[in-house]
């Protein structure tokens, strides 16, 4: 079936280290790909997505690149901050699956001063 | 623009109870889905209303229902509470027309807890 697979975390970094979070799918179709973050005791808000192949989703110095043929895509962001702890959802939406979206497990990131 | 707005904040119920949690999606969007983030389960879909009409359901009992109003807010009601349905509950909405129809805007969420 459709699935969304993430890196594990935690993953803890120092500030202004390089980010990467590995974010794989298996679709039956072509989904739009979507990366939301969860702020410690709130709910989900999108960071950024793309919907078709080769795009590249960008926001607040994050980017993900829609890869179609190694069915991944990865979050980076160049140089992190502590206030960039948080948790990270990769999620897809295919338009013949009811609406909803599939999430990745979630990698909790920790960013250390 | 106001976001997403879910109520109550937090509620604490005991098992056999009955809970109502309410959302009201962002002004224009006529699309609403509720989600479920459970600990250890990630983040598992319940079901998605449109104007009106329920589109689809997750692999959920019928013990959770809902039901969506002409001014597109929603409720789900969960009858029976089970301890296993301690969670944070999750309203979403979209547009039904336009470029962003397949992105969800989410709300800051119900956190039910069971007892």
């Amino acid at each position: 079936g459709d699935s969304v697979t993430q890196m594990e975390g935690p993953v803890t970094l120092s500030e202004e280290a390089f980010l990467t979070i590995n974010c794989t799918y298996t679709a039956t179709g072509y989904p739009s790909l979507f990366w939301y973050v969860q702020y410690p005791g709130e709910g989900l808000q999108l960071l950024l997505k793309a919907t078709k192949a080769d795009d590249k989703g960008s926001n607040k110095g994050f980017e993900a690149t829609y890869r179609k043929e190694t069915t991944s895509f990865h979050l980076e962001k160049g140089s992190v901050q502590v206030s960039d702890s948080a948790v990270y959802f990769c999620a897809l939406r295919l338009n013949n699956q009811g609406g909803k979206l599939i999430f990745g497990q979630g990698t909790e990131l920790s960013v250390k001063p | 623009e106001a976001g997403v707005t879910q109520s109550p904040t937090h509620l604490i119920k005991t098992r056999g109870q009955q809970v109502t949690l309410r959302c009201s999606p962002i002004s224009g969007h006529t699309s609403v889905y509720w989600y479920q983030q459970a600990l250890g389960l990630g983040l598992q879909f319940l079901l998605w209303y449109d104007e009106g009409e329920e589109r689809n359901r997750g692999n959920f009992p019928p013990r959770f229902s809902g039901r969506q109003f002409p001014n597109y807010s929603s409720e789900l009601n969960v009858n029976a509470l089970e301890l296993e349905d301690s969670a944070l509950y999750l309203c979403a909405s979209s547009p039904s027309q336009g470029q962003s129809t397949d992105t969800q805007y989410f709300g800051p969420g119900t956190r039910l807890t069971v007892l």
